[in-house]
């Protein structure tokens, strides 16, 4: 079945350094989104990529999809101690009968210390 | 999201009980899901429905079994609880999209089990 792997597991970094996550998947994948879960929260979208090479931006966070539609990653400019949390990276298979499901990696658990 | 909301927020059981975890939404979306997340291992798909008379396993089915009441609810259950079904239990729900894309996931606030 279709798997997505996400690295690092765990990320400590200081205040102001910067931080990547990538993801991978075993299949291609139709999109990919981003998740973002607080400590003690639930995950909470934050952002979909559809094209292949696309790269979109938010404020201080830049996400980016393979050429092949089979990676990303999200990088976090400058952290701040609000970027705390697990990052997680989801897609569905493309084509098939995976339509409406998304698979998860296991995600980024980032920590930042001020 | 406080338009998908779960019941109860924690329980503890024992081995062997029945336990149900309730979903609700007021999103007016057609699908729904339930996921288990466990330390390391992410979130993973027990079940999904894509309407009232529409249930799909997902994963890591064993041991659960769920009922679509409405377009709105969803019920997980547990028909005998073990401990290694101890973990954050989230509902989720999307709407529907052309075949073949999938519209983001909108995810209730958790229910976390514990069974001993």
């Amino acid at each position: 079945g279709q798997q997505v792997m996400q690295i690092p597991q765990y990320q400590h970094v200081q205040e102001g350094e910067d931080f990547t996550t990538y993801c991978n998947s075993s299949t291609t994948l139709s999109n990919i989104q981003w998740y973002k879960q607080r400590p003690g929260g639930h995950p909470v979208f934050l952002i979909q990529l559809v094209k292949s090479g696309e790269v979109k931006k938010q404020k201080r966070l830049t996400f980016q999809f393979g050429e092949a539609k089979k990676n990303s990653s999200l990088h976090i400019t400058a952290t701040q101690t609000t970027d705390v949390g697990t990052y997680f990276c989801a897609g569905p298979r493309a084509g098939g009968t995976s339509y409406g499901k998304l698979t998860f990696g296991q995600g980024t658990i980032l920590t930042v210390h001020p | 999201d406080a338009d998908v909301t779960q019941t109860p927020r924690n329980r503890i059981t024992k081995t062997g009980k029945r336990i149900m975890l309730e979903c609700s939404q007021t999103k007016g979306h057609d699908r729904m899901y339930w996921y288990r997340q466990d330390p390391g291992l992410g979130l993973r798909l027990i079940y999904y429905s894509f309407d009232v008379k529409d249930i799909n396993k997902g994963e890591i089915s064993d041991g659960y079994s769920v009922s679509r009441q409405a377009q709105a609810k969803f019920s997980l259950s547990l028909e005998s609880a073990i401990p290694n079904q101890t973990a954050l239990y989230f509902c989720a729900t999307s709407a529907r999209r052309l075949r073949d894309t999938t519209d983001t996931q909108y995810f209730g606030p958790g229910t976390r089990l514990t069974v001993l």
